[in-house]
């Protein structure tokens, strides 16, 4: 399984400041993703990136990869309260099936 | 496009009732797939689907049943509702399989007494 294992579990934050979130897998992978979940809601994709890519930018996103460590990194830069919300990483195989670890819930403070 | 929906939104049930958690989505994918998120637990996969009249079981099969006779529609079956199965269900889809990005449904959020 290439279920990913995010740390930290809980991460709290003073808006404007930045949101670090990790994840950690054990097989080789063809790309991870990182999806966000508002409360009661589903999950929404954020940001794809590729093994051969070690670094991917989208707005205030900024993710990075390191396959000899087999970890990623999640980088949300100027948070907003808005940005409360949990995440999850998705790396993915071969297979292409999708499996998701416990998240992280990050609370923004205003 | 409407994207993935999923009715009910909430529905209680008691043990070993049976009842059916509808999935449907209009992008024409032809992977769909369903999972549970228990507290603690983070997503974990049920069943899923490569195209219309294929099924396959994810990590937690047991207890559920599902079957893909049409591209849109996927649903899922619990013949016998256990406790155990209390939990929030999301249904996602994506064009095929070796597509990467999911997009998911708002989920329905099952309580089994």
């Amino acid at each position: 399984s290439q279920q990913g294992e995010e740390d930290p579990q809980a991460l709290s934050i003073q808006e404007g400041e930045n949101a670090t979130m990790n994840c950690s897998y054990k097989t080789s992978i063809n790309n991870l993703q990182w999806y966000r979940q508002n409360s009661g809601r589903g999950l929404v994709h954020l940001i794809l990136i590729r093994s051969n890519e070690r670094e991917k930018h989208s707005g205030r996103l900024r993710v990075t990869l390191d396959t000899s460590k087999k970890s990623s990194s999640l980088l949300i830069t100027a948070s907003r309260a808005a940005d409360t919300a949990s995440y999850f990483c998705a790396p993915t195989g071969a297979n292409s099936k999708l499996t998701f670890g416990k998240g992280i819930t990050l609370s923004v403070r205003p | 496009n409407a994207g993935v929906t999923q009715t009910p939104k909430f529905q209680v049930l008691k043990t070993g009732q049976s009842m059916t958690l509808q999935c449907a989505q209009d992008m024409n994918h032809e992977y769909m797939s369903w999972y549970r998120q228990d507290p603690g637990m983070g997503l974990r996969l049920i069943h899923y689907s490569v195209g219309a009249g294929i099924t396959d079981q994810g990590e937690v099969p047991n207890g559920y049943n599902v079957s893909r006779s049409t591209t849109e529609d996927f649903p899922l079956r619990l013949l016998s509702a256990a406790p155990s199965q209390t939990s929030v269900y999301f249904c996602a889809s994506k064009p095929s399989l070796g597509t990467d990005t999911q997009y998911f449904g708002p989920g329905t959020r099952l309580t089994v007494l």
